[in-house]
């Protein structure tokens, strides 16, 4: 069965840091590839996603995430991030009719 | 448009009761699905449907039923509520029926507690 791991459940960082969150996933097949974002009291957003094309996508708020196929990972970048970043973070990978999500990050930006 | 809407927000129900979630789309997706989100498991998909007419099970469908008679509605059935069933229950939309490979639109959620 297929599956998204999430390295970190809980990343806390200071403002200005720098962040990588990890995804991994177990398909070998193509895939579409999402990171979504749940910020405090809200429902879930798209943040980025990769269908085909150039591996280095850019989404909302200043992330980006790189696919790289030979090592079945999707992890999100943001070079420096702010307080307001404070949220869980999601991966997913498609699976005929189906998303696969990860178990999520949370993570918390100290002020 | 509004989106994606679900009522109730918030929930509470004795064991065995029986209660519907409601989840309406008026985006005219043909994909429809419902999770529910439990700490340290992210996501997991209890049923969705690619179209009026068509559902079918995901991940965990025991103790839920759906139904699409139309394409703006996807309500959850909770048919005996239990415990386990304490959870965040998302109902999400997208175009295609191909829609589990595309951007989902994601509701407000609903907070369920089972006592």
């Amino acid at each position: 069965a297929q599956s998204v791991s999430q390295h970190n459940h809980h990343v806390i960082l200071s403002e200005a840091a720098s962040l990588e969150l990890g995804c991994n996933y177990s398909y070998g097949g193509t895939v579409n590839l999402f990171w979504y974002v749940q910020y405090p009291g809200q429902h879930l957003q798209l943040l980025l996603k990769y269908f085909s094309g150039d591996p280095l996508v850019k989404g909302i708020k200043g992330f980006e995430a790189e696919f790289i196929k030979s090592k079945f990972s999707f992890n999100l970048r943001k070079p420096s991030v702010q307080w307001s970043d404070t949220a869980e973070y999601f991966c997913a990978v498609n699976s005929n009719y189906q998303l696969i999500w990860g178990a999520g990050t949370k993570l918390i930006i100290k002020p | 448009n509004a989106g994606v809407t679900q009522t109730p927000k918030f929930q509470v129900l004795k064991t065995g009761q029986s209660m519907t979630l409601q989840c309406a789309q008026d985006m005219n997706h043909e994909y429809m699905s419902w999770y529910r989100q439990d700490p340290g498991m992210g996501l997991r998909l209890i049923h969705y449907s690619v179209g009026a007419g068509i559902t079918d099970q995901g991940e965990v469908p025991n103790g839920y039923n759906v139904s699409r008679s139309t394409t703006e509605d996807f309500p959850l059935r909770l048919l005996s509520a239990a415990p386990s069933q304490t959870s965040v229950y998302f109902c999400a939309s997208s175009l295609n029926r191909g829609g589990g490979s595309k951007e989902q639109y994601f509701g407000p959620g609903t907070r369920l507690t089972v006592t």
